[in-house]
C-alpha cells in the first residue's frame, strides 16, 4: 500500500479567497503525479499531470507545482469561486506499480459566496 | 461520444447475496481499474486489468472478483464473503504504460447491502 498523504482534510474558505493544499508521496522511484477534481454527483476529471521536478502548471485561476525530491507537490486555487467547490485528489505513479492509480483521501474545498 | 459506463447507479442487494457491477468503456483503453469508497476515506483500489484476460489484486480484494474478457468490459462481483460491502463503486481506465496518463471514470455505482 503507498503512503499519499493529503492536508488539510477539509477546507471552507470565502469567494475571492486563495487557497492552497499539499499532497505527500513516497519520493523514491517517483514516474508521474496526478491531480483530479471530484464535484459531487460527477465523476473525478484530471486536472493536472506532473513528471518533472520543479515542474508548474496551470490551467485558468489553478496552478500546481512539483517537487519529486522532497516527495510533495501544492496546489493552489487563485481567487476560489463557488464553482472551485469539489474534493482535490492526488495519485502518483512509482516506477514500481506503473500506471496503476494509488489516491490520497483528497482535500475537501467549499467556497462560500 | 468516448466514455466509460457503469451500471446500475444505485443497487440494493439483501445480505448474502452476490451482485455484479457493470464497466465499459469505449475509450480503446487496455487498463481498467476498480475503487471503492466508504464515508471519509480516500479511493482504495480493488482489483486492475493491464490488459484483457489479465487482472491483478488491489489492496481490498478479498470478497470480490473480477473478470476481463473484452477490453471494453471489467465488470465487479461483490460476493457474499465481503463482510462489508455497502460502499460507493468507482470504475476507471486509462491507456497502459509506465505510468503519467491520465485516468477517465465513471459516475460511480452506490451499492446498499441490506
Amino acid at each position: 500500500i503507498l503512503n499519499v498523504e493529503q492536508s488539510p482534510q477539509s477546507l471552507h474558505v470565502q469567494e475571492g479567497d486563495s487557497t492552497n493544499f499539499t499532497c505527500s508521496f513516497p519520493s523514491s522511484n517517483f514516474y508521474a503525479l496526478h491531480w483530479y477534481r471530484w464535484e459531487t454527483a460527477k465523476s473525478p476529471e484530471a486536472l493536472f499531470v506532473m513528471t518533472l521536478n520543479g515542474d508548474e502548471k496551470k490551467k485558468g485561476r489553478i496552478s500546481a507545482t512539483l517537487n519529486t525530491k522532497e516527495g510533495y507537490s501544492y496546489l493552489y486555487i487563485k481567487g476560489s469561486q463557488p464553482e472551485d467547490s469539489a474534493t482535490y485528489l492526488c495519485a502518483p505513479n512509482l516506477i514500481f506499480t506503473g500506471n496503476q492509480f494509488y489516491f490520497g483521501t483528497g482535500t475537501s474545498l467549499t467556497v462560500i459566496p | 461520444d468516448g466514455g466509460i459506463t457503469q451500471s446500475p447507479k444505485y443497487l440494493f442487494r439483501k445480505e448474502g447475496q452476490n451482485v455484479t457491477l457493470s464497466c465499459e468503456q469505449n475509450l480503446n483503453h487496455d487498463a481498467m481499474y476498480w475503487y471503492r469508497q466508504d464515508p471519509g476515506q480516500g479511493l482504495r483500489l480493488i482489483y486492475y486489468s493491464q490488459i484483457v484476460n489479465d487482472f491483478q489484486k488491489g489492496d481490498i480484494a478479498e470478497g470480490y472478483s473480477v473478470s476481463r474478457e473484452k477490453k471494453e468490459s471489467f465488470p465487479l462481483t461483490v460476493t457474499s464473503a465481503q463482510k462489508n460491502p455497502t460502499a460507493f463503486y468507482l470504475c476507471a481506465s486509462s491507456f497502459s504504460g509506465t505510468g503519467g496518463t491520465e485516468a477517465f471514470f465513471g459516475q460511480g455505482t452506490r451499492l446498499t447491502v441490506v
